[in-house]
């Protein structure tokens, strides 16, 4: 699977979207992005996936580059409980046989 | 999404006794189920990946007999930890994909916190 890089925190005010960067320069072709959150004392969260095309749903939407090298999940309009660790992991999808490979993640903190 | 339950959410035993948790899918099978295990700031670790009716692939670095990993069912895979010590004081989590159908995505349970005393 290709290595992720995240910012290691960040700080969003309440109300206001989070915008939370991956880069992922080495991504091949059949890999998908995928987020995950975690918050604290929980098993992670699955939050959104997506390949080339950028992707919405119920809880964010992904935005990925053109040229697929760097991603951006956002959380429209944050709350206090959207506060956890986000996780970009880039892999081959449809391979349910293989486990996730966490990297550090981003400790987003929202601010009341 | 698809649920995972862990059962216990939170064990405390002595020094030397065994813990079983449980992980189990309640709305889907599970061919596959992974176990991680995560210390205090730190991230998830995977441990090993339990496929229902074979045996475990454990990580390097690993305990096989330390980590006892069962996957009897589709829906049900278990954890012991053999001869507890205050080393193995962790964060357990499991984890399961779709028997078929989905996108790759995997469904995470609660965690089990283990302390050892």
């Amino acid at each position: 699977d290709a290595k992720t890089t995240q910012p290691p925190s960040m700080d969003c005010a309440e109300g206001r979207a989070a915008n939370l960067p991956c880069n992922h320069s080495t991504i091949s072709g059949n890999e998908y992005v995928y987020w995950y959150r975690q918050i604290h004392s929980q098993g992670p969260q699955y939050i959104i996936h997506g390949l080339k095309n950028n992707e919405t749903n119920e809880m964010a939407s992904l935005i990925i580059t053109e040229d697929r090298k760097s991603s951006t999940l956002i959380l429209p309009h944050a709350t206090l409980r959207d506060t956890a660790v986000y996780y970009c992991i880039v892999r081959v999808a449809l391979r349910g046989a293989d486990g996730l490979t966490f990297g550090k993640g981003t400790h987003l903190i929202i601010q009341p | 999404g698809a649920v995972v339950s862990q059962h216990p959410s939170r064990v405390i035993c002595k020094s030397g006794t065994s813990v079983k948790i449980e992980c189990r899918s309640l709305d889907f099978q599970a061919t596959t189920m992974f176990w991680y295990r995560q210390f205090p700031k730190q991230s998830l670790m995977l441990m090993a990946t339990s496929n229902e009716g074979s045996k475990a692939t454990y990580e390097q670095g690993v305990e096989k007999d330390k980590f006892l990993i069962n996957h009897a069912s589709l829906t049900l895979s278990t954890l012991t930890v053999t001869s507890a010590h205050p080393e193995d004081s962790s964060f357990y989590i499991c984890s399961a994909s779709l028997h078929s159908g989905g996108t790759g995505e995997l469904f995470f349970g609660e965690g089990s916190r283990l302390t050892v005393l």
